[in-house]
């Protein structure tokens, strides 16, 4: 059983909306999450990180856990076109600190 | 945060033969984690290779198949030995950055022809 679930879309949304991707988790191991993008033919690069229930706001990208319901979500908010790639939450497997990767949302924002 | 260099970026190679990747990093760091990327699918880790001691491979992996090396700090290598298509993929390697969570250099797209 994978730590993280997501579901590959793709998610569309139109330039200028809320794109809202989530992850869910099953069991009560690590509450470290990562969310990384990942565009076509480059590497995954971090966007954020949360640890604790609640949002983390950076700029137009806010990250939100929650553990009584077990998912954790990425939203972007005013979406570009730029922002139009793979989406990728991970968490620490268990017993581990290395994260494990779930199978990401593709995103794509169209103009 | 952590820079890594990865090389090679592509590379086409016949069945049979070994391909070796090469990752340097601007910094000291303990661990250096590979990964592989197989066509549509998420990140799987290979290994976890710390300096001066034999890597932790796992469930799947096995070192006859991808011997790591890590000789200092900052540099290692993965060796796609006796290739199959099925090992076509990207590879990446990957090191944490204290407080700055996973950092990964470019990948190499392997073909096996």
């Amino acid at each position: 059983q994978k730590e993280v679930e997501q579901n590959s879309g793709p998610l569309s949304v139109p330039e200028g909306a809320i794109a809202s991707l989530n992850c869910t988790y099953s069991d009560r191991g690590s509450q470290s999450f990562f969310w990384y993008r990942q565009y076509s033919g480059k590497s995954p690069e971090l966007i954020m990180s949360i640890y604790s229930n609640g949002d983390k706001e950076d700029g137009r990208f806010t990250a939100q856990l929650n553990k009584a319901s077990q998912y954790v979500s990425l939203l972007i908010r005013d979406s570009q076109p730029s922002d139009s790639a793979t989406y990728l939450c991970a968490r620490p497997a268990g017993g581990s600190y290395i994260p494990t990767f779930g199978r990401g949302t593709s995103l794509i924002v169209h103009p | 945060s952590a820079v890594i260099s990865q090389k090679p970026s592509r590379d086409i190679c016949q069945r049979g033969t070994s391909l070796t990747i090469q990752c340097q990093v601007d910094s000291q760091v303990t661990m250096m984690f590979w990964y592989r990327q197989q066509p549509g699918q998420s990140l799987t880790l290979i290994a976890t290779a710390n300096q001066g001691s034999e890597a932790t491979y796992e469930s799947g992996f096995v070192i006859d198949k991808f011997p790591i090396s890590r000789p200092n700090l900052t540099f290692s290598t993965l060796t796609v030995s006796n290739m199959s298509p099925e090992d076509s993929s990207i590879y990446l390697c990957s090191v944490e950055a204290t407080g700055e969570g996973y950092t990964f250099g470019s990948g190499t797209r392997l073909t096996v022809v």
